[in-house]
C-alpha cells in the first residue's frame, strides 16, 4: 500500500534556530501533501496544502513566513519552521493522497519540542 | 467553511460493550468521508472510508461506519469492544480537495 515516510520523527531545537521536516511519499507520485498541526488534547489542524511546482496553500492564521513549504518534486515535501519559539513545539503530520488507494496516506509524524 | 464536529469528547466502555461514535459534517456537496483511530504512541491509520455506492461501510478490526446524507452524519461502530481499542479516533471529511478533522474521541475500554 502507499507509504509516506516523515523524518525526523523527534526534534529538540534551541529557541530562534531552524528545523526543516522532510515527508516523503515511498511508493506513489503525490502532486498534493497535506501539513497538520496536533495540538496536546486538540485534532489536527490543516496548515497548508502543498502543490507540487508551485506555491503552498495556507490556511488562515499560519505565518507563511514561519512555516516554509517546499514541494521540489513529486515525491518530497518539506516543511521549515524557522526562528522557532517554545509555542511552536507540537506534532507536525504530513499526509498524501495516492490516487491509486483512494485515500489519504499519513506520515507517522514529527514531535518538535523547540527549548 | 466546512466543518467537523464529534460530540463525544471521551468515551469510557467495559470489553464486550457495543461503540458508537458521533460525527457530522456542515458540507453539502459531495464529500468523501473516513475514519480514523490513532493508538498510543503511533500514527494514524485509516479504519474505513466512504467515497460512494452502499452506505454502509465495513472497515478494519471490526468496525464499520453508516452514511446517512439527509442528517449529514457518518458515524462509527463496533458491535463488541475490545481492551485494544483504546484510542483516539477521528473522523474526517474531502468536500474541497483537502481533508477537515473532527476534534477526535478518546476510547477507553477497561478491561
Amino acid at each position: 500500500g502507499a507509504v509516506v515516510s516523515q523524518h525526523p520523527s523527534r526534534v529538540i531545537c534551541k529557541s530562534g534556530t531552524s528545523v526543516k521536516i522532510e515527508c516523503r511519499s515511498l511508493d506513489f507520485q503525490a502532486t498534493t501533501m497535506f501539513w497538520y498541526r496536533q495540538f496536546p488534547k486538540k485534532s489536527l489542524m490543516l496548515m497548508a496544502t502543498s502543490n507540487e511546482g508551485s506555491k503552498a496553500t495556507y490556511e488562515q492564521g499560519v505565518e507563511k513566513d514561519k512555516f516554509l513549504i517546499n514541494h521540489a518534486s513529486l515525491t518530497l515535501s518539506t516543511l521549515t519552521v524557522t526562528s522557532a519559539h517554545p509555542e511552536d513545539s507540537s506534532f507536525y503530520i504530513c499526509s498524501a493522497r495516492d490516487l491509486g488507494f483512494g485515500g489519504y496516506t499519513f506520515g507517522s509524524g514529527t514531535r518538535l519540542t523547540v527549548v | 467553511a466546512q466543518s467537523v464536529s464529534q460530540h463525544n469528547h471521551h468515551v469510557i466502555l467495559s470489553e464486550a460493550a457495543s461503540l458508537e461514535l458521533g460525527c457530522n459534517y456542515s458540507y453539502g456537496g459531495t464529500v468523501n468521508l473516513f475514519w480514523y483511530v490513532q493508538y498510543p504512541g503511533q500514527h494514524l491509520q485509516l479504519l474505513l472510508k466512504y467515497f460512494s455506492g452502499d452506505p454502509l461501510v465495513k472497515g478494519i478490526k471490526g468496525f464499520e461506519a453508516e452514511f446517512i446524507k439527509s442528517k449529514f452524519s457518518f458515524n462509527l461502530r463496533k458491535p463488541s469492544v475490545q481492551w485494544s481499542d483504546t484510542a483516539e479516533y477521528f473522523c474526517a471529511v474531502n468536500a474541497l480537495g483537502d481533508m477537515r478533522f473532527g476534534a477526535g474521541t478518546r476510547l477507553t475500554v477497561k478491561p
